[in-house]
């Protein structure tokens, strides 16, 4: 079975730029989330999806993080106007369970953003 | 945050068993202990997880303490290829999945 896909790989910007990441998750799986790991780090969820509505954003930077999930499927994360904390791995994981149960997480290898 | 407490490294030789601790003292009875594992440049990748029963999947085995206050993952066999960052989560059913700094553990020929 095919996994999580995320795309770039790796993304260098300067300052005050903006950036967008994308994120297939895994066929069928409801759910998609949202992480950042800064370096030293463990993963922080940023936003969960539950098919194309938002479960939780509690920790969302809103005035400049945006992500977006139409259609229930992929998901874009865009970063507007990038600042040098925001360096970090951008990390996107699916999973099958509705919300409210115990799931297992699948996660893709990230996007790893370079503020410079 | 994290309510977790790992060792922050740990060494194994391989072939032999490695035996990761964590304690959870202020898990409550509706949360389970959930540890995923992070290969260098991949994201985190599932093992197993546990309420209060012991636990076994054909990656490691769980063991809960009786009063559930502390966890040990058991990989009873270690390889080069299980080095990574050891992740020991407290969750409950529909909470997100709250990452801690895990144990680095280094498996060593």
């Amino acid at each position: 079975e095919a996994g999580v896909a995320q795309s770039p790989r790796y993304k260098i910007i300067e300052k005050r730029q903006s950036v967008a990441f994308w994120c297939n998750p895994i066929s069928g799986h409801a759910t998609l989330y949202w992480y950042q790991q800064i370096l030293g780090q463990g993963p922080k969820l940023l936003i969960q999806f539950q098919n194309n509505g938002v479960v939780d954003d509690s920790q969302l930077p809103k005035d400049r993080f945006s992500a977006e999930r139409l259609k229930g499927v992929d998901s874009t994360l865009k970063i507007q106007p990038a600042k040098l904390e925001d360096s970090a791995v951008y990390l996107c994981a699916s999973s099958f369970r509705d919300r409210g149960t115990n799931e297992k997480l699948f996660f893709g290898s990230g996007t790893q953003l370079s503020v410079l | 945050d994290a309510k977790t407490t790992q060792p922050p490294s740990m060494d194994c030789a391989e072939g032999r068993a490695a035996n990761l601790p964590c304690n959870h003292s202020t898990i409550s009875g509706n949360e389970y202990v959930y540890w995923y594992r992070q290969i260098h440049s991949q994201g985190p990748q599932y093992i197993i997880h546990g309420l209060k029963n012991n636990e076994t999947n054909e990656m490691a085995s769980l063991i809960i303490t009786e009063d559930r206050k502390s966890s040990t993952l058991i990989l009873p066999h270690a390889t080069l290829r299980d080095t990574a960052v050891y992740y020991c989560i407290e969750k409950t059913s529909g909470s997100r999945l709250t990452f801690g700094e895990g144990t680095q553990l280094t498996v060593n020929p």
